[in-house]
């Protein structure tokens, strides 16, 4: 079955930089991947998607990109703030029902 | 829009005790809802699909017996953790999806820890 891997596990970057997550899926049928970010005792929010027919999506400050070749896809966060600090995960949805695969998660944080 | 509810947010429980947890499309249909359990510092992981008026699809190694859920209507679906023991403790997060665009909105939560 799908399997979806994500790293690095935690990540910290200083105020104002540039953080990248990766993940990696394996089954090719694979058609949609959202990113979501999840504070503490909080529900997972989605913060962009993009779709197989798709490369790139960008909203502010946060991009995606997606690889179909090689199947990887990652998640771009630019001038970090602190409040984006938080535990991100990536997924990807196969099948009529629409099941997500989610990564194991990264833990992003922010130094002032 | 895509509002979901879910209640209790925080159950304590006694050990062989039942807990029953809802989950809600506030405002729109949801044909298929999802049931995540997550422990701290860990990913979801999915335990069961369940589509309005059918069975639910339990995933491997998740007990069916055990975590009994309901999909009556296109707006609930409930999870009874029955004869709950402390390793049943977790983190229980619902979605629901229209079966529109693949996104699934979350519903808060409910923390169950059992004693």
């Amino acid at each position: 079955g799908e399997n979806v891997e994500q790293h690095p596990s935690t990540l910290s970057v200083q105020e104002g930089d540039s953080a990248v997550i990766k993940c990696t899926y394996s089954d090719s049928a694979s058609n949609y991947f959202p990113w979501y970010k999840q504070e503490l005792g909080k529900r997972p929010q989605l913060i962009i998607d993009i779709r197989s027919n798709v490369g790139e999506k960008k909203d502010q400050r946060i991009a995606v990109t997606l690889n179909k070749t090689a199947k990887h896809f990652s998640l771009h966060i630019t001038e970090t703030q602190p409040e984006d600090s938080a535990v991100y995960f990536c997924a990807a949805s196969i099948g009529s029902n629409y099941q997500l695969i989610w990564g194991a998660g990264t833990k992003l944080i922010i130094k002032p | 829009g895509a509002v979901v509810s879910q209640h209790p947010s925080r159950v304590i429980c006694k050990s062989g005790t039942s807990v029953k947890i809802e989950c809600r499309s506030l405002d729109f249909q949801a044909t298929t809802m999802f049931w995540y359990r997550q422990f701290p510092k860990q990913s979801l992981m999915l335990m069961a699909t369940s589509n309005e008026g059918s069975k639910a699809t339990y995933e491997q190694g998740v007990e069916k017996d055990k975590f009994l859920i309901n999909h009556a209507s296109l707006t609930l679906s409930t999870l009874t953790v029955t004869s709950a023991h402390p390793e049943d403790s977790s983190f229980y997060i619902c979605s629901a999806s229209s079966g529109y665009n693949n996104e699934q909105f979350f519903g808060p939560g409910t923390r169950l820890t059992v004693l």
